[in-house]
């Protein structure tokens, strides 16, 4: 099992360029999120999903779009990157609801100059 | 809403010490209390998970408690090692949620040998 995986690991955009980011789960998972974490500010909750097909949004949801056309994948997009959305990305998986883990997966360092 | 706090925010320890780190959060109503590890420029990696029902998890060195009506939760590190040295993170249910996670800021620890 690769777990969850990311791509890509490091990316500089210039402000107002577009990107995705991958993320993706071997292990069968319903549940997938997004996370950004910035310093002093922790871990917060950017979109999920609750399964193929689904996606809400999360506390800071605003200037990202995702998408979650297959079961195993979860994309983060930025339609005109700011330099606000500097920050190391996380994606991560959970079998279903109620008292399962959240998996992680390594992160995405994202840099808008 | 709910919010999570740990203190302290720093920590740092003579290697073969036994340590507490602490977790607090406002809304009692959780199902789960997760406590995880982050080194840096990885990851985050689950340790353990404490149902609503349970008072105590433990692995190996590690034991976490969970005290609902007090909105408290403890995480124990018994003779501690430079290999424990990383950032710990406690994140419980958000919103009535069952899969949905707010966090901690985290516990930087650091054992020196």
């Amino acid at each position: 099992n690769a777990g969850v995986t990311q791509t890509p690991k490091f990316r500089v955009l210039k402000t107002g360029q577009s990107m995705t980011l991958l993320c993706a789960q071997d292990m069968n998972h319903e549940y997938m999120y997004w996370y950004r974490q910035d310093p002093g500010m922790g871990l917060r909750l950017i979109h999920y999903s609750v399964g193929e097909g689904t996606t809400a949004k999360g506390e800071v949801p605003d200037g990202y779009n995702v998408s979650r056309l297959k079961k195993q994948n979860f994309l983060l997009g930025l339609e005109s990157a700011a330099p606000s959305q500097t920050s190391v990305y996380f994606c991560a998986s959970k079998f279903g609801g109620g008292s399962y883990e959240q998996y992680f997966g390594p992160g995405t360092r994202l840099t808008v100059t | 809403k709910q919010e999570v706090t740990q203190i302290p925010a720093a920590l740092s320890v003579p290697e073969g010490e036994n340590l507490v780190l602490n977790c607090s959060f406002t809304d009692s109503a959780i199902y789960n209390l997760q406590w995880f590890r982050q080194d840096p420029g990885k990851g985050l990696t689950s340790l353990l998970l404490i149902q609503s029902s349970q008072r105590e998890q433990t692995s190996g060195r590690l034991n976490a408690s969970l005290d609902k009506s007090s909105g408290r939760s403890t995480l124990y590190i018994a003779a501690s090692q430079p290999g424990d040295s990383a950032t710990y993170l406690c994140a419980t249910n958000s919103g009535g949620s069952n899969y949905k996670l707010t966090f901690g800021k985290g516990t930087l620890l650091t054992v020196n040998p």
